[in-house]
């Protein structure tokens, strides 16, 4: 099965600076999914970014990017200058197979509070 | 286009009443999913469904029942509510089954379940 890692609980960062938030996973997989969601105060659940275990380049997606090390088994995220409106929890997941009909579900890390401070 | 709705957004159950979560999707996806999300943790799958007709146990069904008569729409039913059931439940819809690359899941906007 897939294990997701956040260990930071939270993080707190100056408006218009970097910030990155830390995931690892676990999985025999050769192929396989990283996914990024932002869960702001309102509650939704928001897709950030995405990461395939053969993707050659890291992904990026306006401010988000993901520093991908296959090697270390770690898919941090990176908010470039950071803003009052990043102030969410963030969650980090990885699609898992399931036994009915190819689908998948996502396996979530407990994630991690992130805090802009102006 | 709505995307992913859900029904009711709060509900405050006795132990031991039922209630039936609505999910409702318009972008023809093939699959749906319930989750729940407790206090310092990610989301949990309770129950999911590959197509119209067809439902399937997740990591965490015990307690709910699900249905999907209807392409477009996922019913989670709790049939006797226990405070072990207060949580806050997601709807996810996509298009493709894994390995279609970026596919993400789509997700509702959450039920806020407090059972008393």
């Amino acid at each position: 099965a897939q294990k997701i890692t956040q260990t930071q609980p939270g993080m707190f960062v100056q408006e218009k600076e970097a910030v990155t938030l830390d995931c690892t996973y676990d999985t025999s997989d050769q192929s396989y999914g990283l996914f990024w969601y932002k869960q702001p105060s309102s509650g939704e659940m928001i897709f950030l970014i995405y990461q395939g275990s053969y993707d050659e380049q890291n992904a990026t997606e306006g401010r988000y990017s993901l520093n991908f090390q296959k090697a270390r088994k770690s898919a941090n995220l990176v908010i470039s200058a950071s803003q009052l409106g990043d102030s969410a929890m963030y969650f980090c997941a990885m699609r898992e197979l399931l036994t009915q009909g190819g689908s998948e579900k996502l396996v979530f890390g407990k994630g991690m509070k992130l805090t802009v401070n102006p | 286009n709505a995307g992913v709705t859900q029904t009711p957004k709060f509900r405050v159950l006795k132990t031991g009443q039922s209630m039936t979560l609505l999910c409702a999707q318009d972008m023809n996806h093939e699959y749906m999913y319930w989750y729940r999300q407790d206090p310092g943790m990610g989301l949990r799958l309770i129950h999911y469904s590959v197509g119209e007709g067809t439902t399937a146990k997740g990591e965490v069904p015990d307690g709910y029942n699900v249905s999907r008569l209807k392409k477009q729409n996922f019913l989670l039913g709790l049939e006797s509510a226990a405070p072990s059931q207060t949580s806050v439940y997601f709807c996810a819809s996509s298009f493709t089954p894994s390995g279609s690359g970026s596919d993400e899941q789509f997700f509702g906007p959450g039920t806020r379940l407090t059972v008393l």
